[in-house]
């Protein structure tokens, strides 16, 4: 079974660029989950999408801003990027909150480095 | 102060070693509480996880949760050099959905 596929990899923008990075769930999940784990700060909750609807969102600026798409795939785009963006960008998948019984887990990717120069 | 505090470490050990991490919280409203394993250069791996309190056992890792003192545990018995990562522990509450909450993480050194 495939697990959590990010892309890029690796990722140089030029302050005040746009940077969009992607990623594809496990088949079946419909949960995408974006986190930034910056040095120093942790996993920081970013957004959640479920059934291509944004359902939570944590403490970040607009500009901090993602999509997911009807194969439950996700964008998660960051604009007039600043230099404390310079994180891991990491995108986890869980089965969704109306599919039963959260099991407890996400299943992370490899994760998105993005640095902003 | 944070949600979720939880020492960075670095914890080093001999290999054969039990590791003891731990993470304590702020909310009395977490309800699930998971521990994740972090390789460098990786996303992390789910490890164990508990709902409310009590003890869960996997292989040689062991889950503790003291929801009075809102205290958490993880324990790796007969530890080996492949456990060297950093160790994270999460939580949730289940009325804001699927969203956890992250300790900052703890390194750990497995040497042989």
């Amino acid at each position: 079974e495939a697990g959590v596929t990010q892309s890029p990899t690796h990722l140089i923008k030029t302050r005040g660029q746009q940077a969009t990075l992607r990623c594809s769930p496990i088949s079946g999940h419909t949960s995408v989950y974006w986190y930034q784990q910056a040095l120093g700060l942790g996993l920081q909750f970013l957004l959640w999408y479920d059934e291509g609807e944004e359902r939570n969102r944590g403490n970040f600026p607009p500009r901090f801003s993602g999509r997911q798409f009807p194969n439950y795939s996700s964008e998660l785009n960051v604009n007039a990027l600043e230099l404390e963006d310079s994180a891991l960008y990491l995108c986890a998948s869980s089965l969704g909150a109306g599919q039963g019984i959260w099991a407890g887990g996400y299943t992370f990717g490899s994760g998105t480095r993005l640095t902003v120069v | 102060q944070k949600e979720v505090e939880q020492d960075p470490g670095p914890l080093s050990v001999p290999e054969g070693a039990i590791v003891s991490l731990n993470c304590t919280y702020s909310n009395s409203a977490f309800q699930y509480f998971m521990w994740y394993r972090q390789y460098s250069r990786k996303g992390p791996e789910l490890l164990m996880y508990t709902y409310s309190s009590g003890n869960k056992e996997d292989g040689r890792f062991t889950a503790q949760v003291d929801k009075s003192s809102k205290y958490i545990s993880l324990f790796i018995r007969d530890s080996q050099p492949s456990d060297s990562a950093t160790y994270l522990c999460a939580m949730s509450r289940v009325a804001a959905g699927n969203k956890l909450t992250f300790g900052g993480g703890t390194r750990v050194l497995v040497k042989p």
